[in-house]
């Protein structure tokens, strides 16, 4: 399969609002309600933020959303704080145990 | 606390073998699907190979199928990447991760696997 696609950076200020945007196929992000996010620092590994679409784990602030509309996800960050900026991925399961991963979209807090 | 800790990187030369081990704990390993993620230098993160709990179900990217081989072994509460035929393309930094309906929930630290001669 082909990586979801993905900004490859966006900006913005503390306290703004910010989403990402992943854009699939129907094989993928359209197919299945699968669809989960990873926050990234640099030389740390990924961490879960949101699952199935909109859920987020115990300990993640709800200043994190998301939502998906046909092919295309989102992850919105309201509130944006200095510890914000990070790589975040998107991932999506693709069917017969495969799962696809966005390019990653690089967040930087101004 | 979950705890997946990766081990056996290195440098490998082309054409080469390597396994990795990620040792599990804090948790019921024999109850989990698992997995292995791996991030290219500078890169963006690319879903490797799955298996089921019972290792009943194993499945590979098409990038690996047939040189790599996942296992895993619940007594030791331990999951395994054995990579062959080894290319540049392979270089990476090489995560273990546990998964939960279809989601990765936790991930190790990972170990660099580096094919160069």
């Amino acid at each position: 399969q082909s990586a979801l696609t993905q900004p490859r950076s966006v900006s913005g200020s503390p306290g703004q609002s910010l989403t990402l945007s992943c854009t699939g196929t129907t094989s993928d992000v359209g197919a299945y309600n699968y669809v989960s996010w990873y926050q990234q620092h640099p030389g740390k590994a990924p961490k879960l933020m949101i699952y199935d679409v909109t859920k987020r784990p115990s300990g993640v602030p709800d200043r994190f959303s998301a939502s998906k509309s046909g092919n295309t996800a989102s992850l919105t960050i309201s509130g944006l704080q200095a510890a914000d900026e990070a790589d975040y991925y998107c991932c999506s399961y693709a069917g017969s145990y495969s799962w696809v991963f966005g390019g990653g979209t690089k967040l930087t807090v101004l | 606390e979950v705890q997946l800790v990766e081990s056996g990187g290195g440098l490998i030369q082309p054409g080469g073998s390597l396994r990795l081990s990620c040792a599990a704990s804090g948790f019921t390993f024999s109850s989990y699907s698992m997995n292995w993620v791996r991030q290219a230098p500078g890169k963006g993160l690319e879903w490797v190979s799955y298996i089921s709990s019972s290792s009943s179900t194993i499945y590979y990217a098409d990038s690996v199928k047939g040189r790599f081989t996942i296992s895993r072994d619940n007594a030791k509460n331990s999951l395994y990447l054995q990579m062959n035929s080894l290319r540049a393309e392979d270089t990476a930094v090489y995560y273990c991760a546990r998964m939960t309906t279809l989601h990765l929930d936790y991930w190790g630290q990972g170990t660099l696997v580096t094919v160069s001669s």
